[in-house]
């Protein structure tokens, strides 16, 4: 069976820097691409990012690309979602996911605050 | 970047009624590799997104068999044969045919 664990919630000022993880387990999680989805407040979704732990091969949707850094450690099945200076707007949930046909298996969500 | 455009946004519907929502992307959805990469997903209230149908109409694992998807190139459509209480949440259209991925608003489903 697949599971997801997402790391806990965070508050964190603005500028400061921030890494939350996803763990995957129950498949090989080298062979499927995994991605990354924002949800603002009271907002719908939006695709982030994708990453494919085999080779580390890694995508970014424009609106994303510079503003976060998507990473994996296929040895301990982890997906990586990082921030070098957190802004105020970044505050919103973030999900991970599996992707298959679709996004299939999601994370139960990281939600980051950022207030000074 | 694709557009998806569901409608309606908003659907009061009586317990046991259908329900049906509609999602139209700005290009064709047809991969290279031949596949349509759209798919459906419903997020209760306070709960993570949970994948409905992919491929235009492939019920995901554990979907009950109320829930159908339909559609081709443009346009696509998910429909409830008979709504349940605990059907209630937002549901949304994504593709996954062209980066950067997009999803559709959302429609909130909720019972009369």
């Amino acid at each position: 069976e697949v599971q997801v664990a997402q790391s806990g919630a965070e508050v964190k000022k603005p500028g400061e820097s921030l890494k939350i993880s996803c763990k995957f387990t129950g498949y090989n999680f080298a062979n499927y691409w995994i991605g990354w989805v924002r949800q603002m407040p009271g907002k719908g979704l939006e695709w982030m990012g994708l990453i494919y732990p085999g080779d580390s091969d890694t995508r970014y949707s424009p609106y994303f690309q510079g503003q976060v850094t998507i990473s994996a450690d296929k040895s301990i099945s982890t997906a990586y979602l990082q921030w070098n200076s957190l802004k105020a707007s970044d505050t919103a949930m973030y999900y991970c996911a599996r992707l298959w046909g679709g996004f299939d298996y999601w994370g139960q969500g990281t939600l980051v605050t950022v207030s000074s | 970047d694709i557009v998806m455009t569901q409608t309606p946004l908003s659907s009061p519907v009586t317990l046991g009624q259908p329900a049906s929502i509609s999602c139209r992307s700005s290009q064709s959805l047809v991969h290279i590799d031949g596949n349509t990469y759209l798919s459906w997903l419903q997020q209760r209230p306070g709960q993570p997104p949970r994948l409905l149908i992919y491929k235009v109409s492939t019920r995901f694992s554990g979907v009950p068999d109320r829930f159908s998807g339909s559609g081709a190139g443009t346009d696509f459509t998910l429909r409830i044969s008979r709504v349940e209480a605990e059907d209630v949440g937002i549901y949304y259209c994504m593709q996954a045919t062209q980066s950067p991925y997009t999803f559709g608003q959302g429609t909130k489903l909720e019972i009369k």
